[in-house]
């Protein structure tokens, strides 16, 4: 059974204070890991995908990375509009459409 | 671009009732999926719909049921409420066809049930 644990559950940085929330996987063969961040009262907005070991995607402060087994969202120098809840999913290959499995996120807070 | 709009935003219902929760999808985007979210249990899928069929199903008890229209519209619908029915209910649309599988899930803000 494919699976999802993000850790820590929950994290509180001070503004500027670089930190890095992780997504440990387990996939009977991975097509897609997926980044969302997901605010109070909202749906997952979509951050990056990623595809292959060793692979990177980078947007503002946030840069996610890729291994075989797990998948770091690093955070530089956060702000307190960073703060929310990021959540990982991975889809597995399969010869049809297989729906995403999430994990159930990184509760953000960044302190001005 | 419009994104994923989902209606109503909170329902409020009583035990046993029924309900039906709509969403419409980003134009051009004909994969509509539906993932129940909980603070224990986090995002669970519970089923995805192209071109009017189902093509996934989650682990849910069959008073989970859904459909898509031609337009790609889909409805969702919970039979025999129960208090642990209460949840966001999330829709999300992507492009996924199979010639598609890696685009990601754009999701809605969801609507919120209360199940009393």
């Amino acid at each position: 059974e494919d699976q999802v644990t993000q850790s820590p559950e929950a994290l509180r940085l001070q503004e500027g204070e670089s930190s890095s929330l992780n997504c440990s996987y387990t996939v009977s063969g991975l097509r897609g890991l997926f980044w969302y961040r997901q605010d109070p009262g909202k749906g997952p907005e979509f951050l990056f995908t990623l595809y292959s070991a060793g692979e990177e995607k980078e947007k503002e402060r946030l840069k996610a990375t890729l291994t075989k087994k797990e998948s770091f969202l690093h955070i530089t120098a956060p702000k307190p509009e960073d703060s929310a809840t990021y959540l990982c999913a991975v889809q597995a290959a399969d010869s049809g459409n297989t729906p995403l499995v999430f994990g159930k996120g990184t509760r953000l807070s960044v302190i001005a | 671009k419009a994104g994923v709009t989902q209606t109503p935003r909170y329902l409020i219902k009583t035990r046993g009732q029924q309900v039906t929760l709509s969403c419409s999808p980003i134009s051009g985007h004909r994969s509509v999926s539906w993932y129940q979210q909980t603070p224990g249990q986090g995002l669970q899928f519970l089923f995805e719909y192209f071109s009017e069929t189902q093509r996934n199903k989650g682990n849910f008890p069959g008073r989970f049921s859904g459909r898509q229209f031609s337009n790609s519209r889909s409805e969702m619908n919970v039979s025999t409420l129960e208090l642990g029915d209460s949840a966001l209910y999330l829709c999300a649309s992507s492009l996924s066809g199979r010639e598609k599988a890696n685009s990601p899930l754009h999701f809605g803000n969801g609507t919120r049930l209360t199940v009393t």
